[in-house]
This record gives C-alpha cells, structure tokens and sequence, in this order.
C-alpha cells in the first residue's frame, strides 16, 4: 500500500534560517511524490512534485525538496525561511495503479512556525 | 486562469439532514476529486471522476455519501442522514491528465461542514 509519514507535527524556525520538513513514504513501483501547503482557512497549493530525473526539485516561493530513494525520504528545503512561510505543510504520494489510478495519499502534515 | 470553486464555504447542519456540497473544477480539466479532511489529519480521498463516470468511490465512507458529475464539469458530493462524524472539510482537487505521471492535483478552498 502507499503511504507518506511525517514524523515531526510541529516545526520552528527563527526567521532568516534554514528550514527542513520531514518526510518518508513506502510505495510498491515508482514514486510520485508531492508537496502542498495550507494556508489558514483555505485550501491545498501545490508547491513541487518529484517524478522522476534530478533528486532535488525546485518549486515555489523558493522551496526545494530532496528525494532520496535509499532512504526512502523526501524532505522539503528552504534556505532561508521566511515568517510568511508559517503554514501547515503535507507531503503526499500519488497512486499510479489500475483502479486507484490518481489517488493522494497524504501525510498527517507538519506545522510549520517561522519567528521573527 | 479561474481555480477550483467550491460552494458553500461553510455549512452547518442539524443532525439527520441532507446536505449537498458543489466543486466547480478548472476548465478543461477532465479529472475531478473529493477528499475529506479531518481535524489534525491529512486529506484522505473519497472518489475520483474522469469525466462524467466515476472511476474510482472505494474511499466513500458508507452508502449515504455519493457523488455526481453529471456533465463531465461541476460535480456535486451529496450526504444523506448526515451524523456528527461527517463535520469535516471536504476538499475538491481537479487535473487534466490523470493518466499521466506528470498529473497534478489542484484543490479548491474547501467547504467545512458542521453537524450539530
């Protein structure tokens, strides 16, 4: 079965450094591997994805992700984190097979805190 | 362009009463989603429609959950006798390639359903 874990429910960083929000997942086949975050009160945005090719994905807003298949992680990066950047952050691996074709499964997500 | 709507923002019902919860998916995009999420937790899915069909409702709940999407756009996600476990935030996701390893899912504001 696919899955996608988020070891840490809370993160804080101090404006200015680098932030990392964890991520580990178990798939049978390929991984496709997907990071959202939510804002208070809205919905998902999409910030990268991790299909296949280099391991480390660029996204939005200066995010990046690093995939890591022996050790079955994909980490969310930024190198400088910003107090705007405070939101709750979901990882997620997509199902690729026949009948449940297209299916997320998501993380318990992590919340992230950025202090002046 | 226009995201994905959904309509209402905010429902609260009485225990027992019917509800019924509107997605308006980005235009052109074929494939259309439901997720529910509940409080602390990720999203998890309930039914996928490519089109008109439903081509995938094994994460519906239970039988008093069911969906449409009558002409291939909007899509309506119905609930019948609706109990106090249902208050959750029901998410709408549309994509234009679902059988593409590439797909991305992208989610609307949701609407967050209270019963009392």
């Amino acid at each position: 079965a696919q899955s996608v874990a988020q070891p840490e429910d809370q993160v804080n960083v101090a404006e200015g450094n680098p932030l990392t929000v964890k991520c580990t997942y178990s798939v049978s086949g390929n991984p496709y591997l997907f990071w959202y975050v939510q804002y208070p009160n809205r919905g998902l945005q999409f910030l990268l994805k991790y299909i296949t090719g280099d391991n480390l994905v660029k996204g939005s807003y200066g995010f990046e992700a690093e995939f890591n298949k022996s050790q079955t992680s994909f980490h969310l990066k930024k190198p400088s984190a910003l107090v705007s950047d405070s939101a709750l952050y979901f990882c997620a691996v997509r199902d690729i097979r026949g009948s449940t074709l297209g299916r997320l499964y998501f993380g318990r997500g992590t919340q992230l805190t950025v202090w002046p | 362009g226009a995201g994905v709507s959904q309509t209402p923002s905010n429902k609260v019902t009485e225990k027992g009463k019917y509800v019924e919860l509107r997605c308006d998916p980005i235009s052109g995009h074929t494939a259309l989603y439901w997720y529910r999420q509940s409080l602390g937790q990720g999203p998890e899915f309930l039914i996928y429609f490519q089109g008109t069909g439903a081509a995938d409702d094994s994460g519906l709940p239970n039988d008093r959950f069911f969906a449409v999407r009558p002409e291939g756009s909007v899509s309506t996600l119905k609930i019948q006798r609706t109990e106090r476990g249902d208050s959750a935030v029901y998410l709408c996701a549309s994509s234009l390639q679902p059988g593409q390893s590439r797909d991305t899912q992208y989610f609307g504001p949701g609407t967050r359903l209270t019963v009392l």
